[in-house]
């Protein structure tokens, strides 16, 4: 089946700092979703991005299908911003069970 | 309007008893997932239904695990004779006309 990898696994960052946390695949997906896992554990859509670029305020995401990996920027970091973040891709059978990466833990201290 | 919603958000039981977890999708939405997301880790896939009807339980880990969906709407995971190993968060996911799937705030088990 497929495989979802993402890194780094773990990043602390100093409040105000930017970030990159990559995801790869391993076969052609035609949807990914980024999503933020806070500290009380609730799992937070971020972005439905199959391919392109989409911004939403601090946050962007960019898919690039054809080489199979998305990229989540985080940009001006804060405290909230903390937490587990995934991606994940449907599996093959024609619905969207989805494969999730392992996660990246982000720890953004003031 | 409201959001998937699951309950109870957290459950202590002892080993060998039975356990219902409860979802409550988006109104309207057809599709309804459930996985289980072990500390440390990412969720993983449990079971899948469209509607009433259950499309994929390929994940349920074996037949202690059941789950049902019987008007299409709100659905219910149930675990037999509990163990110790079946300690996770449950989240459950539905969608609708689109793909992107929207997920609850879970249900933490615990068994002692």
């Amino acid at each position: 089946g497929i495989q979802v990898e993402q890194s780094p696994p773990d990043l602390i960052l100093q409040e105000g700092a930017n970030s990159t946390l990559r995801c790869n695949f391993s076969d052609s997906v035609n949807n990914l979703q980024w999503f933020h896992q806070n500290p009380w554990g609730q799992l937070i859509n971020l972005f439905y991005i199959p391919s392109g670029t989409k911004q939403n305020g601090r946050l962007s995401a960019t898919t690039v299908a054809t080489e199979r990996y998305s990229l989540l920027y985080i940009s001006s970091s804060q405290t909230t911003d903390s937490g587990v973040y995934f991606c994940a891709v449907p599996s093959s059978g024609g619905y969207n069970k989805l494969i999730f990466g392992a996660g990246t833990r982000l720890a953004v201290h003031p | 309007g409201a959001g998937v919603s699951q309950s109870p958000r957290y459950k202590v039981t002892k080993r060998g008893q039975d356990v219902a977890l409860r979802c409550d999708p988006i109104s309207g939405h057809v599709s309804l997932y459930w996985y289980r997301q072990a500390l440390g880790q990412g969720p993983e896939f449990l079971t899948y239904f469209n509607y009433e009807a259950q499309q994929d339980k390929s994940g349920l880990p074996n037949d202690r695990f059941s789950a049902e969906r019987p008007e299409g709407s709100i659905s219910t995971l149930t675990i037999q004779r509990t163990e110790q190993r079946d300690s996770a968060m449950y989240r459950c996911a539905s969608t609708g006309a689109g793909e992107t799937q929207y997920f609850g705030p879970g249900t933490r088990l615990l068994v002692l």
